[in-house]
């Protein structure tokens, strides 16, 4: 298994301000991702984060209101830009761990970070 | 869209076992079926995956059909620790898409 973790776990945000979340992996990973839930819904993909190069947007996401890093393997940030009351949600992180003795590639959740904008 | 369909909610009684069902009519030979399950909006927590085998390890098992058109999760032994929303998934890229799951609540 792999621990994942997320700063901040949760913020309450100003309309037009940004955050950036912060998720850290501790294990060999290939592939990071990260997600939004919003109230009441499932999960949904915004973006692959990629390492050294620009992230890859779902549809329906954009750079410009989530500029996303990944410096190196294990650690990539996802910002959201210019908030308003629309983007509260839980934005969680995830990533592809190799499999240990021949075993497949399993992708594990970080806990999550709670965003409110007021 | 999801490829997967589950019932919206289950009852199980504590102690007894939980069995959660999964439609995946759609899903191609390369593709894997996947279990999470997300626990009152903590991060989704990985229960259990398989291609085409039948598959168990210490939280549960996972029972595909001959054909893999449908699946069962298996908690054998339901405990109020197991209330939660589980998500079946079928992928056979690292890309997930979400369905609605299943909200299964575990009755004292």
């Amino acid at each position: 298994s792999a621990v994942i973790s997320q700063k901040p776990s949760r913020d309450i945000c100003q309309r037009g301000t940004s955050l950036t979340i912060q998720c850290q992996v501790d294990s060999q990973v290939t592939m990071m991702f990260w997600y939004r839930q919003q109230p009441g819904q499932s999960l949904t993909l915004i973006a692959t984060a990629n390492q050294g190069s620009e992230a890859t947007y779902e549809s329906g996401f954009v750079i410009d209101k989530f500029p996303i890093s990944r410096p190196n393997l294990t650690f990539s940030t996802l910002t959201v830009s210019n908030m308003s009351p629309e983007d509260s949600s839980i934005y969680l992180c995830s990533a592809w761990v190799r499999g240990e003795r021949g075993d497949t590639d399993t992708q594990y959740f970080g806990p999550g970070t709670r965003l409110t904008v007021l | 869209d999801a490829k997967t369909t589950q019932p919206t909610s289950m009852d199980c009684a504590e102690g007894r076992a939980a069995n959660l069902p999964c439609n995946h009519s759609t899903i191609s030979g390369n593709e894997y079926v996947y279990w999470y399950r997300q626990i009152h909006s903590q991060g989704p927590q990985y229960i259990i995956h398989g291609l085409k085998n039948n598959e168990t390890n210490e939280m549960a098992s996972l029972i595909i059909t001959e054909d893999r058109k449908s699946s069962t999760l298996i908690l054998p032994h339901a405990t109020l620790r197991d209330t939660a929303v589980y998500y079946c998934i079928v992928s056979g890229t690292y890309k997930y898409i979400f369905g609605t799951g299943t909200r299964l609540k575990v009755l004292a």
